[in-house]
């Protein structure tokens, strides 16, 4: 069975400095990896996806991941947070085999400081 | 632009009412989804539709059912609210296809109180 976990429930940054959200899955399979976005009281948003292509995604809003097989992990960072980046994140697995369902991550609320 | 509509934003029921949260895509997509995003959980799915009447269960579907009469429309149905059902529910939407990269479109979410 296909799981996804954040490993970090909160961060807190100050504005201007690094981000990084941690993720991790477990598969057999090629797993297709997303990031969520979800501001307060708004929908999902897209951030970014893996798609088997890149192994680097650019992603909106200056958000990139890295996927790494070898480590199975899809970490999501950004060099310069914004107050407007106060969100909660999630990262998604998702796999063919599975028939295309999505499974999330527990989710990151990240807190930026001014 | 892609819009995903739920029809409540805050929801108040109930135990033993029925509740129907409903749910509106205007992007022509075959897919449609609900979850349930509860604190450290993430989201879990419920019940999905890959065509109008058609529905297949999610990972958690004991206590809900779903209505898909027309494309644009997918409905949550509550039988008999429970306390337990207390939760944030997300509409989500996507065309069709066999790829695992096809993008999920989410509605606002509707938070639902059974008290």
């Amino acid at each position: 069975a296909q799981s996804v976990t954040q490993l970090d429930s909160h961060v807190s940054v100050s504005e201007g400095t690094p981000v990084l959200l941690r993720c991790n899955y477990s598969s057999s399979y090629s797993p297709s990896l997303f990031w969520y976005v979800q501001h307060p009281n708004k929908g999902l948003q897209l951030l970014l996806k893996y798609t088997s292509a890149a192994t680097l995604v650019k992603g909106i809003n200056g958000f990139e991941a890295e996927f790494k097989k070898s480590e199975t992990s899809f970490h999501l960072t950004k060099p310069s947070a914004h107050m407007s980046d106060a969100a909660e994140y999630f990262c998604v697995v998702s796999f063919k085999a599975a028939g295309n369902k999505l499974t999330f991550g527990g989710g990151t609320r990240v807190l930026v400081k001014p | 632009d892609v819009k995903v509509t739920q029809s409540s934003r805050y929801l108040v029921k109930r135990t033993g009412e029925k509740v129907f949260l409903e749910c509106v895509q205007d992007m022509d997509h075959e897919n449609m989804f609900w979850y349930r995003q509860d604190p450290g959980l993430g989201l879990r799915l419920i019940y999905f539709s890959y065509d109008v009447k058609m529905k297949e269960k999610g990972d958690i579907p004991e206590g809900y059912s779903v209505s898909r009469e027309k494309k644009e429309r997918f409905s949550l149905i509550l039988e008999s609210a429970s306390t337990n059902q207390t939760s944030m529910y997300l509409c989500a939407s996507s065309r069709a296809g066999t790829s695992s990269t096809d993008t999920q479109y989410f509605g606002p979410g509707t938070r639902l109180t059974v008290l």
